[in-house]
């Protein structure tokens, strides 16, 4: 069964610093890769999706990576602003399913 | 094009009643899902479908049933509501990426929040 880990679980920044979240998977049989965003009392809102024979993906000051092979899937946030913060999630499809990891909790200090 | 959509956004029941959710998608997707999410706990998948009158179980499958008699809708029922099941569920559609399978991303639809008393 695969299972998908996110590291940190909770992470405090001030406004303006760069960071990066993590996202490990055990089973590097994936279509692909998605990451997204979900506000306190809201649903998911996909933020980037990157195909398994894709390395990279960039939407704005987001960056998401993917190496298949380590089973690691990283997304950079450039320049954080206070409303980046939210609780960022990476899905893993196999088989017919999409396996979620417990998420990042990110706030971003003013 | 309104997405994913989910009835109702909120709903409170007493122990032993029943219910259901309905989720519904306007893009033409083969595969729907059902999640709970839960604090501390993160998303699980109750059951899904690959496509019409299909419906596979998923991680947490007891105390729920679905149906899937048309393309564009997924029910999710409880038959007998219990305090364990208060929750926020969550319904998501994907297409088929034809012989490639899952390659399509997964839209959410907004959650229904459940409580059981």
């Amino acid at each position: 069964k695969q299972e998908v880990t996110q590291i940190p679980a909770a992470l405090s920044v001030p406004e303006g610093e760069n960071l990066v979240l993590n996202c490990s998977f055990t089973d590097s049989a994936i279509y692909n890769l998605q990451w997204f965003r979900q506000d306190p009392g809201k649903g998911l809102t996909s933020l980037l999706l990157i195909q398994s024979s894709q390395r990279e993906q960039t939407s704005g000051r987001l960056n998401a990576s993917l190496d298949k092979s380590s089973g690691r899937s990283t997304l950079y946030i450039a320049a954080s602003q206070p409303g980046d913060s939210a609780t960022y999630l990476c899905a893993a499809p196999t088989g017919n399913q999409f396996y979620f990891g417990t998420g990042t909790s990110l706030t971003v200090i003013p | 094009n309104a997405g994913v959509t989910q009835t109702p956004k909120f709903r409170v029941l007493k122990t032993g009643q029943s219910m259901t959710l309905l989720c519904a998608q306007d893009m033409n997707h083969e595969y729907m899902y059902w999640y709970r999410q839960d604090p501390g706990m993160g998303l699980r998948l109750i059951h899904y479908s690959v496509g019409e009158g299909t419906t596979a179980k998923g991680e947490v499958p007891d105390g729920y049933n679905v149906s899937r008699l048309k393309k564009q809708n997924f029910l999710l029922g409880l038959e007998s509501a219990a305090p364990s099941q208060t929750s926020v569920y969550f319904c998501a559609s994907s297409p088929l990426g034809g012989t490639l399978g899952l390659t399509g991303a997964q839209y959410f639809g907004p959650g229904t929040r459940l409580t059981v008393l």
